[in-house]
């Protein structure tokens, strides 16, 4: 399996634009993760999914952040318009459901650093 | 919710010396804990994980242990060697049925020097 997949790897945009993160999640997995890291924030999550249906997204930071996983193989994270202070690093990961496995830590993809000027 | 602290932020050993990083959590009902390990500019993997039936755990050079009564757990890494230099994450969950929610701790840059 290649792993969780994530594009683009990085994203220069300007302030007020529109961004989308994709991500592919390994396949048979049951939950997909948004997560943001900063120096100052350290990693934070933004979004989950179980079976494709968003579960807990208490941590997205306000409106301009949507996420949608039409399918279980396909999610994306979408900043409109984006905002310097959204920079950072945007992880997504994947994990089989809990009891599925003895092990469910999640797997993480490479990322987008996404920098807004 | 949970709540997860982690200390020291910052850690510089002698290659070679144990490097021992410790974290505590918030919420009793907690039962999986993962340490992940990030390397400068690359995305944080699994290490080793605990589960709260077990005390600690073992694998190579690193362990963990957990202590349920005070809520705390720790990563232990003998030997350590330049290739461990990186930020670590410990991380609490009360996984179940529906709920695979991981909260992360700030992160600890280890430094091994040669």
């Amino acid at each position: 399996d290649a792993g969780v997949i994530q594009s683009p790897r990085h994203e220069v945009t300007e302030m007020g634009q529109e961004v989308t993160l994709r991500c592919k999640p390994i396949s048979g997995h049951d939950y997909l993760f948004w997560y943001r890291q900063t120096m100052m924030r350290g990693l934070e999550l933004l979004i989950y999914f179980n079976n494709n249906v968003p579960i807990d997204d208490s941590g997205m930071p306000e409106d301009r952040f949507s996420a949608k996983m039409p399918n279980a193989s396909f999610s994306t994270l979408k900043i409109q318009p984006s905002e310097p202070r959204d920079s950072a690093v945007y992880f997504c990961a994947s994990s089989f459901a809990p009891l599925r496995r003895p092990r469910y830590g999640y797997t993480f993809g490479s990322g987008t650093r996404l920098t807004v000027v | 919710g949970e709540n997860v602290e982690q200390h020291p932020s910052t850690l510089s050993v002698q290659e070679g010396d144990s490097a021992v990083i410790k974290c505590t959590y918030s919420d009793s009902a907690s039962n999986y804990f993962p340490w992940y390990k990030q390397e400068l500019g690359k995305r944080p993997q699994l290490i080793i994980d605990i589960r709260s039936n077990v005390g600690e755990k073992k694998d190579q050079r690193i362990a963990v242990t957990l202590n349920k009564t005070a809520k705390h757990f720790s990563l232990h890494i003998t030997e350590t060697q330049p290739e461990d230099s990186a930020v670590y994450f410990c991380a609490a969950s009360k996984v179940k049925d529906n709920f695979n929610k991981f909260y992360f701790g700030s992160g600890t840059k280890l430094n091994v020097k040669p």
